[in-house]
């Protein structure tokens, strides 16, 4: 496909439940982002991959949220023993530029993971 | 500590009449702002983007404002259209230091016929 897609779009998951969210960036975009955002809120950065790298895991806010690039393409976002505060919409993002050049920074949005922890 | 804000969260324009979004930032270090435009239930899509180096950056009805002294910035839509109601976020990025882009909170522009 032409953008980002991410599966699945929604999800249901139980307290104490492991998901795992899907992305699949634009094909030969190097960069990768994960970004989570609460109802109301902006986007918050979670984590980066360069390639099958992570060079960036600040924003990840537990050790229950854990993200993979093996293969330097698809990305998966997993998340063990989910907890209610965990709900939110999980976006992922491409880029084809690499750090610190301007097509790093413009970023192509999928249309998000929404999680529900109930 | 939010780092870039949008302190309105919805602002009503009138079709063909100019829309004013608005964006402050405190951290110094941030070189390059972005805008995107979220429609529900999709992604967030890149619209317009400005470095620090310049102080405005137009794209067709789209132009940026960037006020480096007041950590300050303003999306203008020339004219403003029905399909720009959207919610509109800011975000910032530092080069060389973080890979994250940094995003406010969003306005939400309604353009009314």
């Amino acid at each position: 496909g032409a953008g980002v897609s991410q599966s699945p779009r929604y999800k249901v998951a139980k307290r104490g439940q492991d998901v795992a969210l899907r992305c699949d960036p634009i094909s030969g975009h190097v960069s990768l982002f994960w970004y989570q955002q609460a109802l109301g809120q902006g986007p918050e950065f979670l984590t980066y991959f360069q390639n099958e790298a992570q060079l960036d895991k600040s924003g990840l806010p537990s050790d229950r949220f854990f993200a993979e690039r093996p293969e330097g393409s698809v990305s998966t976002l997993k998340i063990q023993r989910t907890q209610q505060e965990d709900s939110a919409v999980y976006l992922c993002a491409s880029s084809r530029g690499l750090a610190g050049s301007r097509e790093y920074n413009e970023q192509f949005f999928g249309p998000g993971t929404r999680l529900t922890v109930l | 500590d939010q780092q870039v804000k949008q302190n309105s969260p919805s602002l009503s324009v009138q079709e063909g009449r100019i829309s004013i979004l608005n964006c402050d930032y405190t951290n110094s270090m941030f070189d390059y702002f972005l805008w995107y435009k979220k429609y529900p239930a999709e992604g967030p899509t890149f619209l317009i983007s400005i470095s620090s180096i310049k102080d405005k950056n137009e794209d067709g009805r789209f132009t940026v404002f960037l006020n480096k002294s007041a950590k300050h910035l303003s999306l203008h839509i020339v004219p403003s259209q029905p399909g720009d109601s959207a919610v509109y976020f800011c975000a910032a990025s530092a080069t060389g230091t973080a890979s994250k882009l940094t995003f406010g909170t969003g306005t939400r522009l309604q353009v009314t016929l």
